[in-house]
């Protein structure tokens, strides 16, 4: 049972336009929600974070945004750059420090 | 700089041989740390729970007797995969809570073990 969704495993986009990452959930009892960024053979690293009681928060070129009704969330990065070409993970948080990750989005951005 | 490293990066071994990972909180605490296991094109998934001088709270489907934990300190985690075969080869993340604490803070992973079993 896949409770964290991101249904598409590839994106693609030119440098300076705005990437859109989504990633949908099931579980209403999920607190935050977080986007982590990922390169190949390194760990995950932390973007930004959501708690359940927002609906946007903003960190410099990135924004999340969560729609709590539909249980929806996304992450925005204006503008893109190559080096933001990575593995985005999104992931929430119910009881504790558990999280649970989506399958990741592959963004790439070119020049 | 990275605040929780794991080692070793990479394992190359021949089937039936029990391979041990470390994960270490460098400048922090850690009385929690998380093992997570990902498949090619696939999610994180959680395997156990790492719990400083408690056992380990294991996922379910996850065998114990295959994957043992060991907390031994407040800066480390270890996973032994026993008896490994290829169908363990995977890559193996280890993760500890930001040493703020709180639901919403950010867990530090470490870069990973690519484990590979011939």
């Amino acid at each position: 049972d896949q409770q964290v969704k991101q249904n598409s495993p590839s994106l693609s986009v030119q440098e300076g336009r705005i990437s859109i990452l989504n990633c949908d959930y099931t579980n209403s009892m999920f607190d935050y929600f977080l986007w982590y960024k990922k390169y190949p053979a390194e760990g995950p690293t932390f973007l930004i974070s959501i708690s359940s009681i927002k609906d946007k928060n903003e960190d410099g070129r990135f924004t999340v945004f969560l729609n709590k009704s539909a249980k929806h969330l996304s992450l925005h990065i204006v503008p893109s750059q190559p080096g933001d070409s990575a593995v985005y993970f999104c992931a929430a948080v119910t009881s504790g420090s558990r999280l649970t990750f989506g399958e990741g989005t592959q963004l790439t951005v070119n020049p | 700089g990275a605040v929780v490293s794991q080692h070793p990066s990479r394992v190359i071994c021949k089937s039936g041989t029990s391979v041990k990972i470390e994960c270490r909180s460098l400048d922090f605490q850690a009385t929690t740390m998380f093992w997570y296991r990902q498949f090619p094109k696939q999610s994180l998934m959680l395997m156990a729970t790492s719990n400083e001088g408690s056992k380990a709270t294991y996922e379910q489907g996850v065998e114990k007797d295959k994957f043992l934990i060991n907390h031994a300190s407040l800066t480390l985690s270890t996973l032994t995969v026993t008896s490994a075969h290829p169908e363990d080869s995977s890559f193996y993340i280890c993760s500890a809570p930001d040493r703020t604490g709180g639901q919403g803070q950010p867990q530090h992973f470490g870069d990973g073990t690519r484990l590979s079993i011939l």
